[in-house]
């Protein structure tokens, strides 16, 4: 059982590059979400989705734009990158709340990008 | 403005010894609170979980305590083990609409001597 596997692990892009960061989960899962993880910050949501089809702004969406069109994959595209998304993604996914279970979030093992 | 804080940044305990780690929070309607580790180069893996209806949680050497009307909660790992020795975040959910967002604490180093 893989969990969250996210792709590629190290990134480096130049200032206006756009990419793709991949996120799959084999847990039937129906929500799922992306963090930045920022020295001192803590771990901040960008966007989320509560199931294919469906996707909310978070805290930090600005720059970043998802999509989920099967319930297993949740990519995450830099539309411009910038050095202040230099940070490290993490992918997440649960069961919602709304199914009457307290699901904790499983976590991918991260992308680590930095934009020059 | 941060809904879930985590004061100190870093925590040294000795092995065999009890550690605590302490959360505080704002947003009065947050109902769901949880403890996540995390090693270098890895996601975080959660640890342990508490509703608000509760006021203690435990789970083999953890043992999470809320407290609602200090909006407080902390963690408390005893014995201390060197493997031990992580990041641990604090997170907060409120059963609003049908999202399961989490809202993270800025994380607390914690590092067990031998």
């Amino acid at each position: 059982n893989a969990g969250v596997t996210q792709t590629p692990k190290f990134q480096v892009l130049k200032t206006g590059q756009s990419m793709t960061l991949q996120c799959a989960q084999d847990m039937n899962h129906e929500y799922m979400s992306w963090y930045r993880q920022d020295p001192g910050m803590g771990l901040r949501l960008i966007h989320y989705s509560v199931g294919a089809g469906i996707t909310d702004q978070g805290e930090v969406p600005n720059g970043y734009n998802v999509s989920r069109s099967t319930t297993e994959d949740f990519p995450l595209r830099l539309l411009s990158a910038a050095p202040s998304q230099t940070s490290v993604y993490f992918c997440a996914s649960s069961y919602p709340r709304y199914r009457g279970l307290n699901s904790p979030l499983h976590f991918g093992n991260g992308t680590r990008l930095t934009v020059t | 403005d941060q809904q879930v804080k985590q004061n100190s940044p870093s925590l040294s305990v000795q092995e065999g010894r009890i550690s605590i780690l302490n959360c505080d929070y704002t947003n009065s309607m947050f109902d769901y609170f949880l403890w996540y580790k995390k090693y270098p180069a890895e996601g975080p893996t959660f640890l342990i979980s508490i509703s608000s209806i509760k006021d203690k949680n435990e789970d083999g050497r953890f043992t999470v305590f809320l407290n609602k009307s200090a909006k407080h909660l902390s963690l408390h790992i005893v014995p201390s083990q060197p493997g031990d020795s992580a990041v641990y975040f604090c997170a907060a959910s409120g059963n609003t609409g049908t999202a399961s967002k989490l809202t993270f604490g800025t994380g607390t180093r914690l590092q067990v001597t031998l």
